[in-house]
């Protein structure tokens, strides 16, 4: 059973760098069939995607965030990475990864989700 | 950018009704539409995808139909186990982009 668990700081300063790491267990991230995705949801809203990186090292972001956002894969460690610059308090969430089916581009396994807070 | 506008955004509703949750993009994605539930303080799971196929395990109250820009969520004899809130996303193209969301409560 494919298991994703997201980690990293939960607090982060506002101008830093929010910094998380999602470890794949069950299956290998190197597979061509599956992008890897990370997915934000401030509280009390909704879902927005951060972006996606395929096995290649391609990667897709989200326009309102391209200019401050990394995704990255580590392919020894079978983990992803997301490194988020200059944040603000707007950069408060639950932050996500999900595997993303390329055939079908749905999400089908997630994260539990860790919580983010930038605050001073 | 693909806009995923959904409505309405919340709905009440009673065990044993049909909810119907509509989700429209901004423009053409063919099939490329996936509907996820999500409850409170768990991650979100996907219900269907490709609009209208119905993932494993997900029980079949729900379906999905629809193609173009006109989408349709539709749980039949809603259970107490369904109260949460509902996404579409669309999956056609990047940016992926996901609906406001729809909370179907009580």
């Amino acid at each position: 059973q494919l298991q994703l668990q997201e980690s990293g700081p939960g607090l982060v300063k506002p101008s830093e760098t929010l910094s998380l790491t999602c470890t794949v267990s069950g299956g290998s991230i190197s597979s061509s069939s599956y992008y890897w995705g990370w997915i934000r949801q401030p509280p009390g809203k909704g879902l927005e995607w951060i972006g996606s990186i395929y096995y290649n090292g391609n990667t897709y972001y989200s326009p309102s965030l391209k200019s401050r956002v990394t995704i990255s894969l580590d392919t020894s460690k079978n983990q992803s990475s997301l490194k988020v610059n200059s944040v603000t308090a707007a950069d408060t969430a639950v932050y996500y990864c999900a595997r993303l089916w390329k055939a079908t581009t749905k999400f089908d396994y997630w994260g539990q989700g860790t919580l983010v807070t930038v605050s001073s | 950018d693909i806009q995923m506008t959904q409505s309405p955004s919340s709905v009440s509703a009673s065990v044993g009704d049909r909810v119907t949750i509509t989700c429209r993009a901004s423009q053409g994605i063919s099939s490329w539409l996936a509907w996820y539930q999500q409850k409170p303080g768990q991650a979100p799971k996907l219900l269907i995808y490709a609009a209208s196929s119905l993932e494993s395990g997900v029980p079949s109250r729900f379906s999905g139909s629809g193609s173009g820009t006109d989408f349709t969520l539709t749980i039949n004899d809603l259970q107490a186990d369904d109260f949460a809130t509902y996404y579409c996303q669309q999956a056609n193209i990047f940016p992926l982009t996901f609906g406001g969301g729809t909370k179907v409560d009580i």
